[in-house]
């Protein structure tokens, strides 16, 4: 298994462009998420979803998209980057089930918007 | 809103010391608690969860307390080792049918060999 997979590992944008980040996993997971690592921050959840065709918000979800159409995939959208947008994201995935709390992260993508 | 506060921002200490991060959370309804380390430049991996219904938890020179009452709990590592230099982050979710973790800002661990 690869796990949780995030594509590309780093981004440069400038202001006002669009851009998709990339997640997969293939362990079946029916829970999948985006948070952002801002230093002092902590990771903060952007979105997530419970199952294909579900997502709902997190803490900080303005400026961001998503949509759930697979269980593999969760793409997150930038419709028009900010440089309040540079960040380190994370994908993460969980089984459902109280026994499978466990998050697996991908290895995240460093987004600069200049 | 919910909330999870994390004490030191950063922490030294030399190896062979113990080591102590603290997490207060706000939801009176968090049951599951967990704990990730992050190395440089790496994903951030699970090492430790408690639960509400027990008090403290270990895993060889890791371990996890919990006090609901005051809506705090803490992870101590033991017998620190450089390996151990890390940011560990501690979170707070409702279980399993919320999916919701809130987590703390960081502890970036140094020791000191």
């Amino acid at each position: 298994n690869a796990g949780v997979t995030q594509t590309p590992k780093f981004q440069v944008l400038k202001t006002g462009q669009s851009m998709t980040l990339q997640c997969a996993q293939d362990m079946n997971h029916e829970y999948m998420s985006w948070y952002r690592q801002d230093p002092g921050m902590g990771l903060r959840l952007i979105h997530y979803s419970v199952g294909a065709g579900i997502t709902d918000q997190g803490e900080v979800p303005n400026g961001y998209n998503v949509s759930r159409s697979t269980t593999e995939d969760f793409p997150l959208r930038l419709l028009s980057a900010a440089p309040s947008q540079t960040s380190v994201y994370f994908c993460a995935s969980r089984d459902r089930g109280p026994a499978n709390e466990k998050l697996f992260f991908g290895s995240g993508t460093q987004l600069s918007v200049l | 809103g919910e909330n999870v506060e994390q004490h030191p921002s950063t922490l030294s200490v030399q190896e062979g010391d113990s080591a102590v991060i603290k997490c207060t959370y706000s939801d009176s309804a968090s049951n599951y608690f967990p704990w990730y380390k992050q190395e440089l430049g790496k994903r951030p991996q699970l090492i430790i969860d408690i639960r509400s219904n027990v008090g403290e938890k270990k895993d060889q020179r890791i371990a996890v307390t919990l006090n609901k009452t005051a809506k705090h709990f803490s992870l101590h590592i033991t017998e620190t080792q450089p390996e151990d230099s890390a940011v560990y982050f501690c979170a707070a979710s409702r279980g399993s049918g919320t999916y919701k973790y809130i987590f703390g800002t960081g502890t970036r661990l140094k020791v000191l060999a």
